[in-house]
């Protein structure tokens, strides 16, 4: 089991620029996670998809940011345009299903830098 | 409003003492309770969980965690620490009809030799 994929782990870019940043979740779930840490604010929830849809985005912080899953397998994160704030550890997670009884499986993060 | 809190930030620990982290909510009913450990550069992992039934729940790692309903407490212990548990150690929260997972701000672990 391959567990939740990231990438990329690690992405710096220059304000202004567009980052996207890819999650394939665990096969078989059917809820997806967004979530952004930093030290000031911990861990956020950014945005939730069950079954591929988008269910609650009240956490995306501005419309620079955007989300998409086209299919089961693949989400993105995109950032466009980028500033300094949004450097952050970007966290993409997956569960079984969206009740509160199912673990959500982290994947490994991708750091972005925006200088 | 519904919150999670971690009183400790940062706690030292020698290695092979115990180590208690503390964790209170506030919430109308019981929700479901979470410990998840996030090592240096990497994902968080759970460690243990809490539905109902034994309020004493035993995770990975040798980390086991208690529920007191009275207290809005899930403090996470483990009796002998080893260097490797040198971690930040999240708190985390969910209602049993929602998705959200409500995380506290997080206790980092150092473990002295």
């Amino acid at each position: 089991d391959a567990g939740v994929i990231q990438s990329p782990r690690h992405e710096v870019t220059e304000m202004g620029q567009e980052v996207t940043l890819r999650c394939k979740p665990i096969s078989g779930h059917n809820s997806l996670f967004w979530y952004r840490q930093t030290m000031m604010r911990g861990l956020e929830l950014l945005i939730y998809f069950n079954n591929n849809v988008p269910i609650d985005d009240s956490g995306m912080p501005e419309d620079r940011f955007s989300a998409k899953m086209p299919n089961a397998s693949f989400s993105t994160l995109k950032i466009q345009p980028s500033e300094p704030r949004d450097s952050a550890v970007y966290f993409c997670a997956s569960s079984i299903s969206g009740s509160g009884l199912n673990e959500q499986f982290f994947g490994p993060g991708t750091r972005l830098t925006v200088l | 409003a519904q919150s999670v809190t971690q009183p400790d930030i940062h706690i030292t620990v020698s290695e092979g003492a115990s180590l208690e982290l503390r964790c209170n909510y506030s919430y109308g009913a019981t929700p479901y309770l979470f410990w998840y450990v996030q090592s240096p550069g990497q994902g968080l992992q759970l460690l243990l969980k809490y539905f109902s039934g034994d309020t004493l729940v035993q995770g990975i790692k040798g980390f086991e965690a208690e529920f007191k309903r009275s207290q809005s407490s899930f403090n996470l212990r483990k009796p002998s620490v080893h260097w490797s548990d040198a971690a930040e150690y999240f708190c985390a929260v969910a209602l049993s009809n929602d998705y959200k997972l409500s995380f506290g701000a997080g206790t980092t672990v150092t473990v002295r030799a």
